[in-house]
């Protein structure tokens, strides 16, 4: 069975401190992807970032950056300087069977409050 | 380019009626997947529609149908409504396998 675990279920930080939002993932596929999402209060889901399970290679994009680690099956995103926009639910996905779109498992998100 | 667009933004119904939701896909996406989300919740996936055909589907009961027109927009429709079905309904498109673009949801209240 796939399985997605927000183990944070609410985060709360002063602006301008780091914070890593952690994610772990169960599944038996070895071809599968991972996805990042933030939804803020207006409820749109915002696409972050999508990684195949054959790159191990952490990303960093601007203040945001994902650390996948398969041997422990974690895909943990890091937002440094934080900013009070920066408040939202963030979610990590799971998708499997060699496709990065069909039925996106989800965790039950992480709610980040940045306090200005 | 436009992106995904859901109407109506919020409704109210009570129960055993019936509701059509709608998501116009983004420019150039083929693909439409659709989810509900409780309050508090993350999204639990209920179908997807490529080439105007149902793609898959999530643990939800018959009673959840949907359509994808030649246009691909989309259409949800919820009979029987129950008091469990209160949440927010998002539309995601895509280009084939590619990253899903969600709309900004539909907030359905069952009373």
């Amino acid at each position: 069975a796939q399985k997605v675990t927000q183990a944070q279920t609410e985060i709360s930080v002063v602006e301008k401190e780091d914070v890593t939002l952690d994610c772990v993932y169960e599944t038996r596929d070895t071809t599968y992807y991972l996805f990042w999402y933030k939804q803020p209060p207006s409820g749109e889901l915002v696409f972050l970032i999508r990684r195949n399970s054959f790159d191990e290679q952490n990303e960093i994009s601007g203040r945001y950056s994902w650390n996948f680690q398969k041997s422990t099956s974690s895909f943990n995103f890091t937002i440094t300087a934080s900013q009070v926009v920066d408040s939202a639910v963030y979610f990590c996905a799971l998708s499997v069977g060699g496709d990065s779109n069909y039925q996106l498992i989800w965790g039950a998100g992480t709610k980040l409050i940045i306090k200005p | 380019e436009t992106g995904v667009t859901q109407s109506p933004t919020h409704l109210i119904k009570t129960r055993g009626q019936q509701v059509t939701l709608r998501c116009s896909s983004q420019s150039g996406h083929n693909t439409v997947s659709w989810y509900q989300q409780a309050l508090g919740q993350g999204p639990q996936f209920i179908f997807q529609y490529y080439r105007e055909e149902e793609n898959g589907r999530g643990n939800f009961p018959p009673r959840f149908s949907g359509l994808q027109f030649p246009n691909y927009s989309s259409e949800l429709n919820v009979n029987a409504l129950e008091l469990d079905d209160s949440a927010l309904y998002l539309c995601a498109s895509s280009f084939f396998y590619n990253e899903q673009f969600f709309g900004p949801g539909t907030r359905l209240t069952v009373l």
